[in-house]
């Protein structure tokens, strides 16, 4: 059975940092590409960044594009989201994906950005 | 950047009644187009892949159809566990979602 298990989310301060985890299980994951799509409080889904399954190539959409880093470690299975200089547009439940279909979704972390 | 057009963005429907959903891309995804269900605090779910091919588990009431850049989707004989939001995407050129539309009960 496929399963992404997102962690890391919480409540950051506007202009910190926090870093996302997602652990993958039940499939072949260097054999894939990954994403993190988002979604804020009562709104639509938002395609947050995407990386290639080597790791060797990234994408991102200009709203969080030089702020935002996806990473992955293909030996621990583990795809990563660095977010920095949060802001409070940031705000969202967070979801680890898989392909660009999206095929399979984690349950999310949520994140606030709040003072 | 492709940008996708959903609509409407809610609807109401009696259960047993067929509904639609339309995605228009900016430009041509040649057929790259998903269907995602999503119902509140829970994760989205693929229904439908490609246009129109059925993810498994997906019920043969849902289905997808369209080509260049207007895309449809349709629930035939809408039941109470499809009261949800439906959201569209487009995965030729990275991804862009649609706004989303929310069907409820009449």
């Amino acid at each position: 059975e496929v399963q992404l298990v997102e962690t890391g989310g919480g409540l950051v301060q506007p202009g910190r940092s926090l870093k996302l985890s997602c652990v993958a299980s039940g499939f072949t994951f260097n054999n894939y590409w990954m994403s993190w799509t988002r979604q804020a409080p009562g709104k639509g889904l938002e395609w947050v960044a995407s990386i290639t399954n080597s790791g060797g190539s990234t994408y991102y959409p200009d709203s969080v594009k030089g702020r935002f880093t996806i990473s992955r470690d293909n030996a621990q299975n583990t795809l990563y989201l660095q977010m920095n200089s949060l802001r409070s547009e940031d705000t969202a439940t967070y979801y680890c994906t898989r392909e660009g279909v999206m095929d399979a979704w984690g349950q999310g972390a949520s994140v606030t950005v709040s003072s | 950047d492709i940008q996708m057009t959903q609509s409407p963005p809610s609807l109401s429907a009696s259960l047993g009644d067929k509904v639609t959903i339309t995605c228009q891309a900016s430009q041509n995804i040649n057929k790259y187009i998903a269907w995602y269900q999503q119902k509140p605090g829970k994760a989205p779910r693929l229904l439908i892949r490609y246009t129109s091919t059925l993810e498994s588990g997906t019920p043969s009431r849902f289905s997808g159809s369209g080509s260049g850049r207007d895309y449809s989707f349709s629930i035939s004989n809408v039941e109470s566990e499809d009261i949800a939001s439906y959201y569209c995407l487009q995965y030729v050129n990275l991804n862009t979602f649609g706004a989303g539309t929310k069907l409820e009960l009449k």
